[in-house]
């Protein structure tokens, strides 16, 4: 069974709307984290929550909002879509936060901006 | 400049031989290191951490960090055609707000050949 659900697999939006994607962990892990991968750049830190408080976050613009409504949620909404944002993007998860934690991917969400 | 670099670009490797990667990082505030692998359509997998200077052995793996020269490599012995995958270089810095921030290289493609 799958224990980092993400959804959904695919995604095809138009330029300036809105979308949200939506990250589950079935593996009790205390700390989530979003991270973007496109051809042109190497994965991307994007946040970090641990017990469902923002840590960090890395990403220039506002347009992205990680959401988490439970302790093994953590959602990111992204507004104003632009054709830059196309991606895939990765939910990860590890036991706790830091530097030592291994961090386990889902198998990520592919959005095209079209 | 990419914080974190790695070579080669790509790699193919005989079935049994030996695959090696390579990583350096410019930032001396990396001290953790990771090992990660991506299967194609899938989304990153730990292969093994290394925190302390010198080796560290997984079974086929062989890991090798000198803290010196930010310099850590990963081998991969008997290499099956199922080690064919990108595989990336990710680092950590230890702060005091243990944000868990991973930073990626760009990745290798290893491609094992019967």
């Amino acid at each position: 069974d799958p224990k980092i659900i993400q959804k959904p697999k695919y995604l095809v939006a138009v330029t300036g709307s809105e979308k949200i994607l939506i990250c589950e962990q079935y593996l009790g892990h205390n700390a989530m984290y979003w991270y973007r991968q496109s051809a042109k750049k190497p994965l991307e830190f994007m946040f970090s929550y641990s017990y469902q408080k923002l840590m960090d976050n890395q990403t220039a613009s506002s347009r992205f909002q990680p959401q988490s409504s439970k302790k093994n949620h953590l959602d990111l909404q992204i507004t104003a879509l632009k054709p830059d944002d196309s991606a895939t993007y990765f939910c990860a998860s590890s036991q706790t936060g830091g530097a030592y934690a291994e961090q386990f991917f889902g198998p990520g969400t592919r959005l095209t901006v079209l | 400049q990419q914080k974190v670099q790695q070579s080669p670009e790509s790699l193919s490797v005989p079935e049994g031989g030996m695959a090696s990667f390579n990583c350096t990082s410019s930032d001396r505030n990396f001290q953790y290191f990771w090992w990660y692998r991506q299967h194609s359509g899938e989304g990153p997998k730990a292969l093994m951490s290394i925190f302390s200077d010198g080796d560290k052995k997984e079974g086929r793996f062989t890991a090798h960090l000198n803290k010196a020269s930010l310099h850590v490599s990963l081998h991969i012995r008997d290499s099956q055609p199922s080690d064919s995958a990108l595989y990336f270089c990710a680092a950590s810095e230890y702060t005091g707000a243990n944000t868990g921030k991973l930073t990626f290289g760009h990745g290798t493609i290893l491609r094992v050949h019967p």
